[in-house]
């Protein structure tokens, strides 16, 4: 069964850092987006990516955030610098369009800042 | 503003009664309404959905009611098994929004054997 994959699994990064948190959507999917969950909260939106260019985008992704698609593989989410408070589970999801509700989460990557 | 949210954090049922998973919700203009399921250490996954207009959508083992007038969704599972173990989360979903979900608080079902 096709799935969702993200690497690391787990990465530990200094304050300040750059990180690169990576998926691999289902490959016929057209949809990407890229959530977070803080721990024992709710899952939140960052932003959505169709075509190459961010379809939507909530006010957590801020000019800190970027997200690639370098090939015709993976998606990316970049902090660029990162925050101790930007420690959390993120999760990539892809769906086939835009108008599915049902999106297809990979397993996350917990991002630790110290 | 817009919010989904959760009456309870909590829910114990033995196994093989019947569960009922609640949230309300205040965004009137969400076109569906979907429960997913998050098991410890995965990402969410979809359950089930259900579009604005109706009130009643039936799965395999679970049924999800829309009570438009108080603004409240529910999700049904009959016959708790272990496996339903859980944080079940309620989202909504607007058209022309890039897809986005909005996630309400979760609500962990612990099943008990």
């Amino acid at each position: 069964e096709p799935e969702v994959t993200q690497t690391p699994s787990h990465q530990v990064t200094q304050m300040g850092q750059e990180v690169i948190l990576r998926c691999v959507p289902i490959s016929n999917h057209l949809y990407f987006y890229w959530y977070r969950q803080i721990l024992g909260q709710k899952v939140e939106f960052l932003v959505s990516f169709y075509n190459n260019e961010i379809s939507e985008k909530s006010e957590i992704f801020d000019d800190q955030f970027s997200v690639e698609r370098p090939d015709g593989s993976n998606f990316t989410l970049k902090i660029r610098s990162t925050k101790l408070e930007d420690s959390a589970m993120y999760f990539c999801a892809s769906s086939l369009q835009e108008f599915d509700t049902e999106a297809f989460f990979g397993q996350g990557t917990r991002l630790t800042v110290v | 503003g817009e919010s989904v949210g959760l009456h309870l954090p909590t829910l114990s049922v033995q196994e093989g009664d019947n569960s009922i998973i609640n949230c309300a919700y205040s965004n009137s203009a969400s076109d569906y309404f979907i429960w997913y399921k998050q098991e410890s250490g995965k990402g969410p996954q979809f359950i089930i959905d259900i579009r604005s207009n109706m009130d009643k959508r039936q799965g395999q083992r679970v049924t999800v009611l829309l009570n438009k007038t108080v603004k409240h969704l529910s999700l049904q599972i009959a016959a708790t098994q272990p496996g339903d173990s859980a944080v079940y989360f309620c989202a909504e979903y607007t058209y022309n929004q890039g897809g986005k979900l909005i996630f309400g608080q979760g609500t962990e079902l612990s099943v008990k054997p």
